[in-house]
């Protein structure tokens, strides 16, 4: 079964309006959980590193005052694009991994966001 | 910093066997990973190698050579499911953060 669970998987929004995407660890504790966005035919491009309890850290580019993140206890990890705009448009996929040595990355099943 | 490498495209037919390459440049790394992306989906694990050497799972094989600097993904029994985008991930040395290659998309034909 799934071991991360993301929702929504599809949000249309008018250009201006805030989107909350929520992402879970369904079996384990994740103190690190990451947030990626993914354009057609590209590769993954973190965008952050969510850590629980404490500040995430973004990449180089990605603007922190539009993406909004929260991470509030060990099993839950939040993305909110603020004030969408129609660039924002993509697939935005979180993932986290077991605290374990070698653990793979799990993924959750992504959100299609579109925006008009 | 890292950086990884594979080709584009890969087509193949039904019941063969094809080999994605994936070439690095990195500074230190825990291990070799693949994952497998079908159109719309999320990523999923495949295989992963920490040491040199071939890994088996199944039609799916991985292989990794660090002083070449180079792995491969080894895809057997090929069946038109398996078209799909396979990317190579490496996990930095002292990161939490998986770095991913840019994806080769696989095109499996009747």
């Amino acid at each position: 079964g799934a071991v991360v669970s993301q929702h929504p998987s599809r949000v249309i929004c008018k250009s201006g309006t805030s989107v909350k995407i929520e992402c879970r660890s369904l079996d384990f504790q994740a103190t690190t959980m990451f947030w990626y966005r993914q354009f057609p035919k590209q590769s993954l491009m973190l965008m952050a590193t969510s850590n629980e309890g404490s500040k995430a850290t973004y990449e180089q580019g990605v603007e922190k005052d539009k993406f909004l993140i929260n991470h509030a206890s060990l099993t839950l990890s939040t993305l909110t694009v603020a004030s969408a705009h129609p660039e924002d448009s993509s697939f935005y996929i979180c993932s986290a991994r077991r605290p374990l040595q070698n653990s793979p990355l799990h993924f959750g099943n992504g959100t299609r966001l579109t925006v008009t | 910093g890292q950086s990884l490498e594979q080709p584009s495209e890969v087509t193949a037919v039904e019941g063969a066997i094809v080999q994605i390459n994936c070439t690095y440049q990195t500074s230190g790394f825990y291990g070799l990973s693949w994952y497998q992306q079908h159109d719309g989906g999320a990523p999923t694990f495949l295989s992963y190698n920490g040491l040199d050497g071939l890994e088996e799972t199944g039609r799916f094989s991985s292989f990794l050579s660090r002083s070449d600097s180079y792995g491969y993904l080894l895809l057997q029994e090929l069946q038109m499911k398996d078209s799909a985008s396979y990317f190579c991930a490496v996990r930095p040395e002292g990161g939490q953060n998986f770095v991913f290659g840019p994806g080769t998309r696989l095109s499996v034909l009747p």
